[in-house]
């Protein structure tokens, strides 16, 4: 089945410092949405990227979709204790409107 | 607000006792899903309803069943309950059934096994 690799699985930053996490498939992908889930939360949608070498910006955090639509990233500009949580990638293309989750990305950020 | 409805947040149940989660939503989505999550992995599908056709992942256990009784409510039954079942349950919907709509997630019901 598809698989997405997400990396890294832990990041610490100081606040201030930038982020980013990567994910990374085999296939090509029809789609990526992107998750934030706090400490003790649910996931909440983010953003969806759709087209090759799509860039979408929200603020502080920046989405890429690669050009072969194989990889995507998140960059967090100056990072916030708010940004503080796990941040999964989410690919489309299989049956049933199945999302794949990546491993995600756990964010710890010190004042 | 339109949302998705977990209950309860908390549920515990003892080895082998069969147990319900609930899902309710106010979206009027057609797709229900379910997710087990244990802790620092990702949600991992268990199954999701089409309108009221099932659809079971491949790697289920058969002890985990569920239910769709109308388009806002789901419920997950986990029959025999085991240790390695204690997780958090995430029910989320979407829309329609193609992975370009977003899917909303319920805040989650955590489950521990005695």
């Amino acid at each position: 089945g598809q698989q997405v690799m997400q990396i890294p699985q832990y990041q610490h930053v100081q606040e201030g410092e930038d982020f980013t996490t990567y994910c990374n498939s085999s296939t090509t992908l029809s789609n990526i949405q992107w998750y934030k889930q706090r400490p003790g939360g649910h996931p909440v949608f983010l953003i969806q990227l759709v087209k090759s070498g799509e860039v979408k910006k929200q603020k502080r955090l920046t989405f890429q979709f690669g050009e072969a639509k194989k990889n995507s990233s998140l960059h967090i500009t100056a990072t916030q204790t708010t940004d503080v949580g796990t941040y999964f990638c989410a690919a489309g293309g299989t049956s049933y409107g199945k999302l794949t989750f990546g491993q995600g990305t756990i964010l710890t950020v010190h004042p | 607000d339109a949302m998705v409805i977990q209950n309860p947040r908390y549920q515990v149940t003892q080895f082998g006792k069969p147990v319900t989660l609930s899902c309710s939503q106010t979206l009027n989505h057609n797709v229900m899903y379910w997710y087990q999550q244990k802790s620092s992995q990702a949600p991992k599908l268990l199954f999701h309803y089409y309108d009221k056709d099932f659809n079971n992942e491949a790697d289920t256990p058969d002890n985990f069943q569920s239910r769709r009784p109308n388009t806002s409510f789901c419920f997950l039954d986990i029959r025999s309950p085991g240790l390695g079942d204690a997780a958090m349950y995430l029910c989320a919907t979407s829309r329609d059934r193609d992975s370009t709509y977003e899917q909303y997630f319920g805040p989650g019901t955590r489950l521990t096994v005695t």
